[in-house]
């Protein structure tokens, strides 16, 4: 089983739909859990972080379920500009810090 | 610019040559992380740093790779006897938790994209 995993891309929708990602985890012990965006041909950057009692900033909302060892990022309202991959990353216990394969996404007008 | 930065931006290496990487990271960031990109993927964790220390190199790493941090501060990352299956963007990312913390923000440098022909 692999250490983080996403769904499967790509996420083709049209401007305005809402959309959700799905990463799961094998580490129970893990502690910290991110969102990264990687826009083509850059370098990932933080989304935002996923807190226990799950958070939104803005059009975004990062829900975790340790239970489940799952964690969950919504996209409302989507924009042209939200078309990226987006990264499941998972602190694998002691600070490394484990990415998914990420999902594409791309909104269409 | 007070972020990671990394160089060369770009390489280009026949088989069987030797490289090397560095990576600059934030100022007074404390953990350093190597990272292995091919298109499609997701960053595969080569190896990381808290402080000078090697805390953790992957399984997948084959002898060849090897980084440093000697002082703490930027880091190198050297490939021997390239293969083309080196070919990748390799990123560099800093991070400054609290020693033995939960990790914080990654943030990364532009890359190294390595080309072996």
């Amino acid at each position: 089983r692999k250490e983080v995993e996403q769904d499967p891309g790509p996420f083709n929708v049209p401007e305005g739909a809402t959309v959700a990602f799905n990463c799961t985890y094998s580490n129970s012990a893990s502690q910290s859990f991110f969102w990264y965006r990687q826009d083509c041909r850059k370098e990932p950057k933080l989304l935002m972080s996923v807190y226990s009692s799950g958070n939104e900033d803005g059009r975004f909302t990062a829900q975790l379920n340790r239970a489940s060892q799952y964690i969950s990022l919504l996209i409302r309202d989507s924009k042209l500009s939200d078309s990226a991959t987006y990264l499941c990353v998972v602190d694998n216990q002691g600070g490394k810090l484990i990415f998914g394969q990420g999902t594409e996404l791309s909104v269409k007008p | 610019d007070t972020g990671v930065s990394q160089n060369p931006r770009h390489k280009i290496t026949k088989r069987g040559q030797n490289v090397t990487f560095r990576c600059d990271p934030i100022s007074e960031h404390n953990r350093l992380y190597w990272y292995r990109q091919t298109l499609g993927q997701g960053p595969e964790f080569l190896t990381y740093f808290q402080n000078e220390a090697q805390l953790e190199k992957s399984r997948l790493l084959s002898d060849r790779f090897s980084a440093e941090r000697p002082k703490g501060s930027f880091s190198t990352l050297e490939i021997q006897r390239t293969e083309q299956g080196d070919s990748a963007m390799y990123l560099c990312a800093s991070s400054s938790p609290a020693d033995s913390g939960p990790s914080t923000e990654a943030f990364f440098g532009q890359g190294t994209r390595l080309t072996v022909v």
